[in-house]
């Protein structure tokens, strides 16, 4: 079956802009999670949703990121005012909202801000 | 909090060689371990993983990882590495409680040489 999409996979933005990546999780999937991953940073956790509603925002680096998820599937994740050490890798998994937490990953919208 | 160390960032062996990447966490409740691998140019693949019952787990491609609960360790093995296994090699760890975020070690860079 489909994988995690995830769109663009390349997106080259000015500094101050906004930005908006996409995330399209399994099908069935009800738990959504937003990942970074950058050189400096490693892999690090953003937010993850159950269904529609978000329990863990606790990874947001500030109030510039939100993100949104609508019919608990397609989810939005949102950078206002784009800097420069926003750039990196984000990944998008999905898992069952039930049992072991198995994560599958999209393969990431790499955000280059200049 | 939880965290995981990989304490080898890169870590460079010859083709037919067997080989030990280490992970090591911390955690205040019981935990699910994983192995993600990110072959070049590529997203995360789970690799294996370890929820509960026998400690030693497999991957279909000839690793091997084994939970060992009183060093708080999850290790993984493979008897002989292959060319195509160069790839970075992520432990990972998340709780069995409500936070189901995934906490990420630094990565481990597996290069085979011939």
């Amino acid at each position: 079956g489909a994988g995690v999409s995830q769109s663009p996979s390349n997106k080259v933005t000015e500094k101050g802009k906004d930005v908006e990546l996409r995330c399209d999780p399994i099908s069935g999937h009800t738990a959504l999670y937003w990942y970074r991953q950058s050189l400096g940073q490693g892999l690090e956790f953003l937010i993850y949703f159950q269904g529609n509603s978000a329990p863990d925002k606790s990874g947001l680096p500030s109030d510039r990121f939100s993100a949104e998820r609508t019919g608990g599937s397609v989810s939005t994740l949102t950078i206002q005012r784009t800097q420069q050490e926003d750039s990196a890798v984000y990944l998008c998994a999905s898992s069952q909202s039930l049992g072991t937490n198995e994560q599958f990953f999209g393969p990431g919208t790499r955000l280059t801000v200049l | 909090a939880q965290s995981v160390t990989q304490l080898d960032s890169q870590v460079p062996v010859f083709e037919e060689a067997p080989v030990e990447l280490r992970c090591n966490y911390s955690s205040s409740v019981s935990v699910y371990l994983f192995w993600y691998v990110q072959y070049p140019n590529q997203g995360l693949q789970l690799l294996l993983k370890y929820l509960s019952g026998s400690t030693l787990v497999e991957s279909i491609n000839g690793f091997e990882a084994e939970f060992n609960k009183s060093q708080t360790s999850f290790h993984l093995r493979k008897p002989s590495v292959h060319i195509s296994d160069t790839a970075e090699y992520f432990c990972a760890v998340s709780e069995d409680t409500g936070r189901r975020a995934l906490t990420f070690g630094s990565g481990t860079r597996l290069q085979v040489q011939p």
